[in-house]
């Protein structure tokens, strides 16, 4: 079946610009989850998704970023006056009812100039 | 934020040789994960092992949790060149809608020909 999907795979911006990013889980997955990775590091979270629960916003790092989510399908993900530290790695992952192994899409990686 | 902590940063060994990558943590989790990351597939699950839970196996794949010392490893025997990626290992903690996992840095593996 289709795995996680995103889009993007790569975006090159300028900064001051807005961006979104999309994903696309897997059908059936309940739970949506977006993660930051800089080069080099960890998976830094960013927003969960679950049902049509609110969602967990603890991770975004300041208010230019924000994510929706359609029922529980599409995610979208927008940076606002995207900043060069913004560069990364954006992964989007998925998770069935009950389920904790997250399945992960193959991320949109922002260049930010 | 907290996050699990692995170690060593980099492994190199030869192809044959096992490797063993450590992941503490310091509060108290649901589950222990590991994930494996390299160009060509992504990241992907590898092993989920519960609290209760002391060791598991899935093929060449050995981990074992300590939660008196918030703590595990990552045996990976008789490795193989296609082994080489990074292990990041994510501990599932909180619960209901605060419950996320948190990320290592990750453990960069060589395996050499």
């Amino acid at each position: 079946g289709a795995g996680v999907s995103q889009s993007p795979s790569n975006k090159v911006t300028e900064k001051g610009k807005d961006v979104e990013l999309r994903c696309d889980p897997i059908s059936g997955h309940t739970a949506l989850y977006w993660y930051r990775q800089r080069l080099g590091q960890g998976l830094e979270f960013l927003i969960y998704f679950q049902g049509n629960s609110a969602p967990d916003k603890s991770g975004l790092p300041s208010d230019r970023f924000s994510a929706e989510r359609t029922g529980e399908s599409v995610s979208t993900l927008t940076i606002q006056r995207t900043q060069q530290e913004d560069s990364a790695v954006y992964l989007c992952a998925s998770s069935p009812p009950g389920g904790y192994e997250q399945f992960f899409g193959p991320g949109t990686r922002l260049t930010v100039l | 934020s907290q996050q699990g902590e692995e170690d060593p940063q980099a492994l190199s060994i030869q192809e044959g040789e096992n490797a063993t990558m450590n992941c503490s943590y310091k509060t108290s989790i649901n589950n222990l994960q590991w994930y494996r990351q390299n160009s060509g597939r992504g990241l992907v699950h590898l092993i989920l092992i519960r609290s209760n839970e002391r060791e598991k196996h899935s093929g060449r794949l050995r981990v074992t949790l300590d939660t008196s010392k918030k703590s595990s490893s990552l045996l990976i025997t008789a490795s193989r060149a296609a082994d080489t990626a990074s292990y990041f290992c994510a501990t599932d903690r909180g619960a209901g809608n605060n419950r996320k996992l948190i990320w290592g840095l990750g453990t960069s593996l060589a395996v050499n020909p």
